[in-house]
């Protein structure tokens, strides 16, 4: 059973273009968070949504936007999609946020290509 | 402005010898750290943490060390084994921060057989 798991792994798109990553955690968990790695390796910390609200909005364009049906889903929109969007984005959840940083699970990445 | 560094991109070690990985941090506010291990096409996975009040903690063959006054934490894997060959990254937290890490670029372990 994938804890934590998100689709699609690989995606290669146009510049311009508009697309959708989707994560879901089946651990029971809080909060879900989205990180991006980037081309020198540091994952860095986009969003964080708790029981379905906005916590953490880093300084992220707002041509991301992330979406919360339920707690156990955290999907990452993006409209025009530009050359410096290329990366691994990271869906991760943690049982809570409140306090102290929890433990955080991953899921294994998706690979986001922009031509 | 990168607040948690690890400046060895990677580092190569004997099966059954010491493995040490290094990270420093800047901002005086962390107070969690944790450690992150990652194998290829996989994302991380919790590894070993440790709270500013502690300046060691053990769990098995790993043992992270703080040293607050110098902003240094180090992650100690004896014995090193071929599994452990990965990408281990390091995190830093404020304890209030609603769960965001900030982490450092990586270190790849290479275990040899």
């Amino acid at each position: 059973d994938t804890a934590v798991s998100q689709t699609p792994k690989y995606l290669v798109t146009q510049m311009g273009n508009d697309k959708s990553i989707k994560c879901e955690q089946n651990l029971g968990h809080d909060t879900m968070y989205w990180y991006k790695q980037d081309s020198k390796k540091f994952l860095k910390i986009m969003f964080s949504y708790n029981n379905k609200e906005l916590i953490i909005n880093e300084t992220v364009p707002n041509r991301f936007s992330p979406k919360s049906p339920d707690k156990a889903h955290l999907n990452l929109h993006i409209n025009s999609l530009e050359l410096g969007d290329s990366a691994v984005y990271f869906c991760a959840s943690s049982q809570d946020a409140w306090g102290t940083a929890d433990t955080q699970y991953f899921g294994p990445g998706t690979r986001l290509t922009v031509l | 402005d990168q607040q948690v560094k690890q400046n060895s991109p990677s580092l190569s070690v004997q099966e059954g010898r010491i493995s040490i990985l290094n990270c420093d941090y800047t901002n005086s506010m962390f107070d969690y750290f944790l450690w992150y291990k990652k194998y290829p096409a996989e994302g991380p996975t919790f590894l070993i943490s440790i709270s500013s009040i502690k300046d060691k903690n053990e769990d098995g063959r790993f043992t992270v060390f703080l040293n607050k006054s110098a902003k240094h934490l180090s992650l100690h894997i004896v014995p090193s084994q071929p599994g452990d060959s990965a990408v281990y990254f390091c995190a830093a937290s404020p304890g209030t921060s609603y769960g965001k890490l900030t982490f450092g670029q990586g270190t790849i372990l290479t275990v040899h057989p």
